[in-house]
C-alpha cells in the first residue's frame, strides 16, 4: 500500500517553462488537494477536489490549473512558471463519509524551484 | 481573525518536561479536528485526531472544548526526537484548515 506519491521530487525550471506535478493514492479516497509551503510558512491551498470531474479552487490557484479525470490521480499544471512559484509542493488525499472529513494522508512533496 | 490560531513558538524545553499547546478556532460549526506533527522540509504527518472526549495515546493527550472553540495537545516526558513543528487542524466546509504550526524544541 503507497499511500500517497509524487513525482518528481526535484524540479529546477526556468521562467516561462511548463510543468506537471503527478500525484497518485491508491486507498480509494474520494478528496484530493494541493499545497504550497514557502520557507517557514504553513500550507496554502491552492486546488481540491471532492470527487473525479469536480474540482475547486482554494486559497492561493493563480498560475496552477487542475484536473481530476480518476479517483486515483490529481496532477497539478503550472503553466509559465514565475519565480514566485519556488516552493514545496504537497499533494494529500482524505475520506469523507455523510458529511464527515476524516484526516488527510500527505505524499512526500516535490521541491520546486524557478529561476 | 485567523480560522486556526496557534502560538508559533519555538517552545524550548528539556528532555523529560511536559508541554502543552493550545490552538483556537473560529467556525463553531466544525465537526473534525486534528493535530498533525511535521518534521524539517518534510510532509505532515498525523500525530492524532481528536475527539469531543478527550484521547490519548501514550504520552500524548488530546483535548477538544466546544464551548470555547479551543484544541490542546499535551506532551509528558519530552523526548529529543518530539522536536518538530506541531499543526493543529480543523475541518471546514469540506476542506481541512491547517494552522500555521507550534515548533517544539527538546534539549537534551
Amino acid at each position: 500500500n503507497a499511500g500517497v506519491t509524487q513525482t518528481p521530487k526535484f524540479r529546477i525550471l526556468k521562467i516561462g517553462q511548463s510543468m506537471t506535478l503527478q500525484c497518485t493514492q491508491d486507498m480509494n479516497h474520494n478528496y484530493m488537494y494541493w499545497y504550497r509551503q514557502d520557507p517557514g510558512m504553513g500550507l496554502k491551498l491552492i486546488y481540491y477536489s471532492v470527487g473525479a470531474g469536480i474540482t475547486d479552487k482554494g486559497e492561493v490557484p493563480n498560475g496552477y490549473n487542475v484536473s481530476r479525470s480518476t479517483t486515483e490521480d490529481f496532477p497539478l499544471r503550472l503553466e509559465l512558471a514565475a519565480p514566485s512559484q519556488t516552493s514545496v509542493y504537497f499533494c494529500a488525499s482524505s475520506y469523507s463519509y455523510a458529511g464527515q472529513l476524516y484526516e488527510q494522508y500527505f505524499g512526500p512533496g516535490t521541491r520546486l524551484t524557478v529561476t | 481573525r485567523k480560522e486556526v490560531e496557534q502560538d508559533p513558538g519555538p517552545f524550548n524545553v528539556p528532555e523529560g518536561a511536559t508541554v502543552a499547546f493550545n490552538c483556537t478556532y473560529s467556525n463553531s460549526a466544525s465537526q473534525s479536528f486534528f493535530w498533525y506533527r511535521q518534521d524539517c522540509r518534510k510532509e505532515p504527518k498525523l500525530l492524532m485526531s481528536v475527539y469531543s472526549s478527550g484521547n490519548e495515546d501514550g504520552r500524548f493527550t488530546a483535548q477538544l472544548n466546544r464551548a470555547s472553540q479551543y484544541i490542546s495537545l499535551l506532551i509528558r516526558d519530552s523526548k529529543l526526537s518530539d522536536s518538530a513543528t506541531y499543526l493543529c487542524v480543523v475541518s471546514k466546509a469540506g476542506k481541512l484548515i491547517f494552522g500555521q504550526g507550534t515548533t517544539l524544541q527538546v534539549k537534551p
